[in-house]
């Protein structure tokens, strides 16, 4: 019974490629996150959804493009892949902004 | 706007020997504050949470931290590491009332050491 689930875990693609990462989660939460961590472990937010609206678009290029076709699910797709892209990516769910955080696995995802 | 201080980048400890990470925090009202754990590969998995009440919380794996709000503090201790308490740390904070989602610490990687 995974809370927060990811797919794939591992994406390893070619520079100018397009690709997605799906998230979902199962608690029923009205707020999904992406957030991309860097080498360094910094946790940089990316969007945040609540209730399938857009929320928090931080400073992004538009290659990034999240999409919620239901309160459960935040998928993001990322277009024009560059070198700069490669990290992990977290998708995460609360209940209301500002509450605990429960964060899927993480794909790490690396661009040649 | 919330923002979240870890001071120290990377710290080493014996294993057996007592750990504290420091976390200061700035918000405008009243917090709630948390502490992450990642093990290498793995996602982020609360330790513990504070809201409100006793300001001394206990959490996962013999974790506990205790919240001064005069000090704008919420310090992550462990009076005895264990090898498997190697990781990144990271203190978090945000609200009730807040609109924006949870502010992350940079984080404290933990080294253990025989």
């Amino acid at each position: 019974d995974t809370a927060v689930s990811q797919t794939p875990k591992y994406l390893v693609t070619q520079m100018g490629n397009d690709k997605s990462i799906k998230c979902e989660q199962n608690l029923g939460h009205d707020t999904m996150y992406w957030y991309k961590q860097d080498s360094k472990k910094f946790l940089k937010i990316m969007f945040s959804y609540n209730n399938k609206e857009l929320i928090i678009n931080e400073t992004v290029p538009n290659r990034f493009s999240p999409k919620s076709p239901d309160k459960a699910h935040l998928n993001l797709h990322i277009n024009s892949l560059e070198l700069g892209d490669s990290a992990v990516y977290f998708c995460a769910s609360s209940q209301g902004q500002g509450n605990e955080q429960f964060f899927g696995p993480g794909t790490r995802l690396t661009v040649l | 706007a919330q923002s979240v201080t870890q001071p120290d980048i990377h710290i080493t400890v014996s294993e057996g020997a007592s750990l504290e990470l420091r976390c200061n925090y700035s918000y405008g009202a009243t917090p709630y504050l948390f502490w992450y754990v990642q093990s290498p590969g793995q996602g982020l998995q609360l330790l513990l949470k504070y809201f409100s009440g006793d300001t001394l919380v206990q959490g996962i794996k013999g974790f506990e931290a205790e919240f001064k709000r005069s000090q704008s503090s919420f310090n992550l201790r462990k009076p005895s590491v264990h090898w498997s308490d190697a990781a990144e740390y990271f203190c978090a904070v945000g609200g009730y009332s807040g609109n924006t989602p949870l502010v992350f610490g940079k984080g404290t990687r933990l080294s253990v050491i025989a």
